[in-house]
């Protein structure tokens, strides 16, 4: 199975800031490779796929980058909503596995 | 509108069985695969399992944490997947959500809302 690393595993940030959430896999997986958003309660939502493409409706200071086994999900500038858990997850191969998360949380 | 709603969660005794249901409308229910997901308290996502469309042949696979207990399955007639859970354990205790896979694309991007399985005696 592709194991998959996120980093950090948590984070405090303010308002305003850039946020930079990384991702390793454990063999390369190309772009294959989704990002999403949990918040307390409710299901994840997709707000990356393929590495790079930005779901409809996204706001675009989401933003990823990366293939091989390197991937960053990068918020350009962190709002109020944005306070939540992140999860990166390979559809390379199956087990589709995700990451361990990264909780956003308000310093 | 896509929605993908489950049922059937509970509270069960270790070594029993239940069995999930996913009811799903808003799209081509025949020509997605469908997905299970779950989610232990204060814990990660952890895939369970999928059962691809019928030009795939139905193909079934499993995490091999629950490979030999949990069997997908579903009825394209109802618009509906299924997650059957036997031999369950402690660990097994979750909220386990369904999420679909069109063709042609490799993420989830729809969910269900969750049901809750709680394995306790």
């Amino acid at each position: 199975d592709i194991q998959m690393t996120q980093s950090p595993s948590s984070l405090s940030a303010s308002v305003g800031d850039r946020v930079t959430i990384t991702c390793r896999a454990s063999q390369s997986i190309s772009t294959y490779l989704n990002w999403y958003q949990q918040k307390p309660g409710k299901a994840p939502k997709l707000l990356i796929s393929a590495a790079s493409s930005l779901q409809s409706g996204v706001p675009s200071r989401f933003s990823g980058s990366g293939s091989g086994t390197d991937f960053t999900l990068t918020i350009s500038s962190l709002q109020p909503e944005d306070f939540a858990t992140y999860y990166c997850q390979q559809s390379y191969s199956t087990p589709w596995t995700f990451g361990q998360g990264t909780k956003v949380e308000i310093k | 509108e896509v929605q993908l709603v489950e049922s059937g969660g509970g509270l069960v005794q270790p070594g029993g069985s239940l069995k999930l249901s996913c009811a799903a409308s808003g799209f081509t229910f025949s020509a997605s695969g469908m997905h299970w997901v779950r989610q232990a308290s204060g814990k990660g996502l952890e895939w369970v399992g999928r059962i691809r469309s019928k030009p795939n042949n139905y193909a079934t696979a499993y995490a091999a944490s629950v490979k030999g207990r949990f069997t997908v399955s579903r009825d394209d007639s109802k618009n509906t997947a299924y997650l059957q859970m036997n031999s369950l354990k402690t660990e097994d205790t979750a909220v386990y959500y369904c999420t679909r896979v069109i063709r042609g694309v490799y993420y989830f991007d729809y969910w269900g809302q969750g049901t809750l399985v709680t394995v306790s005696s």
